[in-house]
């Protein structure tokens, strides 16, 4: 199956500061590419969907501001944290979906956290 | 919100099949049914999916009711490293605009 990697798969960073995720669709165009947020002991929660060129689509609540999502390229897109707080430590996942299919795959995750 | 219930937790034994019930009542005739699972501190991973017809794959079954109101994951000989939270999640074919969206899904631990 389609492949999609995510790097860091881990990230320390001190509060204040800013941190950057990428995900990437390694044998496949993705369109369109979504980025979760999960908490410990709960659900994959959507934070925003993006699509190639265009800006992101914010779910309620995630400020648009704090998370920047970048989709430059039908293989690359990224999540900045900005400002980054304790309470931002998350697991971070992107999926990326393929067209024509439209199956979606998910990356491996990146485990944030702010000290 | 999520268009599934699923049991919180599951245990098995392991070499046993084990078996996870999903409901979905109010899906719709153009909805499939998909499973993922999440071993811990890892991104989801593909099991199965299916419209109507029971599916088999080198994972898993999945077995959808007539009524496609519920449905069973079934691990034929369950191993310790299935343990991992099962998500059941239903999409349709004609709303690819929408993600996935993941219910609290069920635990399943496998027991020596």
């Amino acid at each position: 199956g389609a492949v999609v990697s995510q790097h860091p798969s881990w990230v320390i960073c001190k509060s204040g500061t800013s941190v950057k995720i990428e995900c990437r669709s390694l044998d496949f165009q993705a369109t369109t590419m979504f980025w979760y947020r999960q908490f410990p002991k709960q659900s994959l929660m959507l934070m925003a969907t993006s699509n190639e060129g265009s800006k992101a689509t914010y779910e309620q609540g995630v400020e648009k501001d704090k998370f920047l999502i970048n989709h430059a390229s039908l293989t690359l897109s990224t999540l900045t944290v900005t400002s980054a707080h304790p309470e931002d430590s998350s697991f971070y996942i992107c999926s990326a979906r393929e067209p024509p299919t439209y199956e979606q795959y998910f990356g491996p995750g990146t485990r944030l956290t702010v000290t | 919100d999520a268009k599934t219930t699923q049991p919180t937790s599951m245990d098995c034994a392991e070499g046993r099949a084990a078996n996870l019930p999903c409901n979905h009542s109010t899906i719709s005739g153009n909805e499939y049914v998909y499973w993922y699972r999440q071993i811990h501190s890892q991104g989801p991973q593909y099991i199965i999916h299916g419209l109507k017809n029971n599916e088999t794959n080198e994972m898993a079954s999945l077995i959808i009711t007539e009524d496609r109101k519920s449905s069973t994951l079934i691990l034929p000989h369950a191993t310790l490293r299935d343990t991992a939270v099962y998500y059941c999640i239903v999409r349709g074919t004609l709303n690819y605009g929408q993600n996935f969206v993941f219910g609290p899904g069920t635990r399943l631990s496998v027991l020596p």
